[in-house]
């Protein structure tokens, strides 16, 4: 089965820098996502790490190590704009093609 | 990005009907579409994979016959929630790959649609 954990919930200061840490256990690990969501809006895609290492995208940076299980997505100079949820997304490989699992999502409340 | 559109956004019924949601790639084609369910604060639950001209494959938990799934085309998938109930009332997403869309192999969503039945 699929157990991926990340914080419920964290509050910010508008300018400064979070990380928003997952940890997951899957039996065909086969890629990670993370995307934002806002109240009552669909999940748009943020970043994806296959490789271990770190991906930076702009404001956005998500980090892998396979080995231990863990992901983490880290934001800089954060903006009002960014308070969402956060969702970490497992790509799982079964019988041959991907299914994604989520996350419970962590909320982002970023304050001025 | 690519563009999937769900529709209708929203949609308020009585209980015992059945509600057809729409699932639509615009720009790209994809033979497989996700269906997730998503309770207030919680996260997008995966009710199943739905592949263009197969049977669409279900998550534990899920009954097959209260959520129909049709794949018809590339671009289209339905979700109906036959004889709805107040307890399926709930935030209904799906997910589309792209077939071209290389080794990212990235989902996107569409929109969701809010379902409340009374």
């Amino acid at each position: 089965g699929q157990n991926i954990d990340q914080p419920t919930e964290m509050t910010a200061t508008e300018g400064a820098i979070v990380q928003i840490n997952c940890t997951y256990q899957t039996s065909g690990f086969n890629g990670l996502f993370w995307y934002q969501q806002h109240a009552g809006e669909a999940p748009t895609f943020l970043s994806y790490n296959v490789l271990d290492g770190l991906e930076e995208k702009g404001r956005f940076s998500s980090f892998l190590s396979r080995s231990k299980g863990y992901s983490y997505l880290l934001l800089k100079e954060l903006q009002m704009k960014d308070s969402a949820s956060y969702l970490c997304a497992v790509r799982d490989k079964e019988y041959n093609f991907n299914k994604f699992y989520f996350g419970s999502g962590t909320k982002l409340n970023v304050k001025p | 990005g690519a563009v999937v559109s769900q529709h209708p956004s929203r949609v308020i019924c009585k209980s015992g009907t059945s509600v057809k949601i729409e699932c639509r790639s615009l720009d790209f084609q994809a033979t497989t579409m996700f269906w997730y369910r998503q309770f207030p604060k919680q996260s997008l639950m995966l009710m199943a994979t739905s592949n263009e001209g197969s049977k669409a494959t279900y998550e534990q938990g899920v009954e097959k016959d209260k959520f129909l799934i049709n794949h018809a085309s590339l671009t289209l998938s339905t979700l109906t929630v036959t004889s709805a109930h107040p307890e399926d009332s709930s935030f209904y997403i799906c997910s589309a790959r792209d077939l071209a869309g290389g080794p990212f192999d990235i989902q996107y969503f569409g929109a969701g649609t809010r379902l409340s039945v009374l």
